[in-house]
């Protein structure tokens, strides 16, 4: 089946850094990947889409300098939480669609910033 | 606006005893849903979809799109069925995309 995974699974930084999450799909090429947020004993929100080649279109809310989504081939994609604050810390999770549309997820990424 | 409401966040049952989790989905276009099932520490993955009118695992959803309700059911749970189970519609906004609900933590007791 479909593979995807995330590098790190888990990233302590201290606040003001920025931390680089990667996504890759490792069987498949991934047209579309997502990017998404959850916070304890909640549910996942989309944080943006993003095709390879393009610009990564965000959700309303999210801050497109604060999170940079970078998607520069068809198996991996990057999300860069720039100048870090223990507010953003929380499980980022990743998802890979191939020509069909089903989304195919990550393990996660736990940020904790210091 | 589109949502997926779950309005269970805790369920409970024993083991052999039926399953329903509940969905309610609000949708101006022609919904499409799926429950995504998430097993302690592992990554979330598709369950069901209704399109395909399966049964995975014991599993079964019916969309009535008159009670605009995806519910997931299960005649006996098992003890492996404890998870957490999410409930998501796809949405087709410019590009598509999946609402998920708030999730539901069903925990079949021994």
């Amino acid at each position: 089946g479909a593979v995807v995974s995330q590098h790190p699974s888990w990233v302590i930084c201290k606040s003001g850094t920025s931390v680089k999450i990667e996504c890759r799909s490792l069987d498949f090429q991934a047209t579309t990947m997502f990017w998404y947020r959850q916070f304890p004993k909640q549910s996942l929100m989309l944080m943006a889409t993003s095709n390879e080649g393009s610009k990564a279109t965000y959700e309303q809310g999210v801050e497109k300098d604060k999170f940079l989504i970078n998607h520069a081939s068809l198996t991996l994609s990057t999300l860069t939480v720039t100048s870090a604050h223990p507010e953003d810390s929380s499980f980022y999770i990743c998802s890979a669609t191939g020509l069909a549309y089903e989304q195919y997820f990550g393990p996660g990424t736990r940020l904790t910033v210091t | 606006a589109q949502r997926v409401t779950q309005p269970e966040k805790l369920l409970s049952v024993f083991k052999g005893a039926p399953v329903e989790l509940k969905c309610n989905y609000s949708y101006s276009g022609s919904p499409e849903l799926f429950w995504y099932v998430q097993y302690s520490r592992q990554r979330l993955q598709l369950l069901l979809r209704h399109i395909s009118r399966e049964s995975i695992k014991g599993f079964t959803a019916d969309l009535n799109k008159g009670e605009t309700s995806f519910h997931l059911k299960k005649p006996f749970a098992q003890e492996e069925d404890s998870a957490m189970y999410y409930c998501a519609l796809n949405i087709i906004q410019g590009a598509q995309k999946l609402v998920f609900g708030q999730g539901t933590r069903l925990t079949i007791n021994p």
